[in-house]
């Protein structure tokens, strides 16, 4: 079965503190894509990173990095010295080669308190 | 500037009344979706369309209905079918179908009355 869980539903941090969305997927297949969205409260999901199977370097964008982990099948994503523009609902989603639809966890909504 | 536009952002409608949802994108991109998201839940895939004058069902596609005649434009038509209607929809769109991130359009937050 393709699945992605993201166990966190609702995390709260003070602003400046740093936090790790966490994110497992479950495949079989060998080829496969992995992403990150942003959802603020405006509704639109932003598309933040992608990342193919062959390619586990982790990837740093200015505060947000994202460490992919075959071998756990996970593919975190932490945002350092957060900020209240940060709040928002998080996704990660999957595509498969041979299928093509994206699966979307179910997000995890993040609250960073001034 | 290239994007995605939705219209309206929001729309009432009567209950067994059709309605229908406009999503135009000017980024050229073959592949365009149609999402369902209600509160606190994640994306459900309505439709999709691979490439001009084809689409596809997706996991909730019942009571919904989706044209694709031009490349820039996947209009979802909500029926009087769909048993439960009120939700936000958010179209997308990537580059090809196999594998490319989706960019979505703002959304509209449809509500039965």
């Amino acid at each position: 079965a393709q699945k992605v869980t993201q166990a966190q539903t609702e995390i709260s941090v003070v602003e400046k503190e740093d936090v790790t969305l966490d994110c497992v997927y479950e495949t079989r297949d060998t080829t496969y894509y992995l992403f990150w969205y942003k959802q603020p409260p405006s509704g639109e999901l932003v598309f933040l990173i992608r990342r193919n199977s062959f390619d586990e370097q982790n990837e740093i964008s200015g505060r947000y990095s994202w460490n992919f982990q075959k071998s756990t099948s996970s593919f975190n994503f932490t945002i350092t010295a957060s900020q209240v523009v940060d709040s928002a609902v998080y996704f990660c989603a999957l595509i498969m080669n041979r299928d093509d639809k994206i699966i979307f966890g179910k997000g995890t909504r993040l609250h960073i308190l001034p | 500037d290239g994007g995605i536009t939705q219209s309206p952002k929001y729309l009432f409608r009567k209950e067994g009344q059709n309605v229908t949802l406009s999503c135009e994108q000017n980024l050229n991109h073959d592949a365009m979706y149609w999402y369902r998201q209600d509160p606190g839940q994640g994306l459900r895939l309505i439709y999709y369309s691979q490439i001009v004058n084809d689409f596809q069902k997706g996991d909730i596609a019942e009571g919904y209905s989706v044209s694709r005649e031009k490349k820039e434009s996947f209009p979802l038509t909500v029926t009087s079918a769909q048993k439960n209607p009120t939700a936000f929809y958010l179209c997308a769109s990537s580059i090809y179908w196999s594998g490319y991130e989706q960019f979505f359009g703002p959304g509209t937050r449809l509500t039965v009355l």
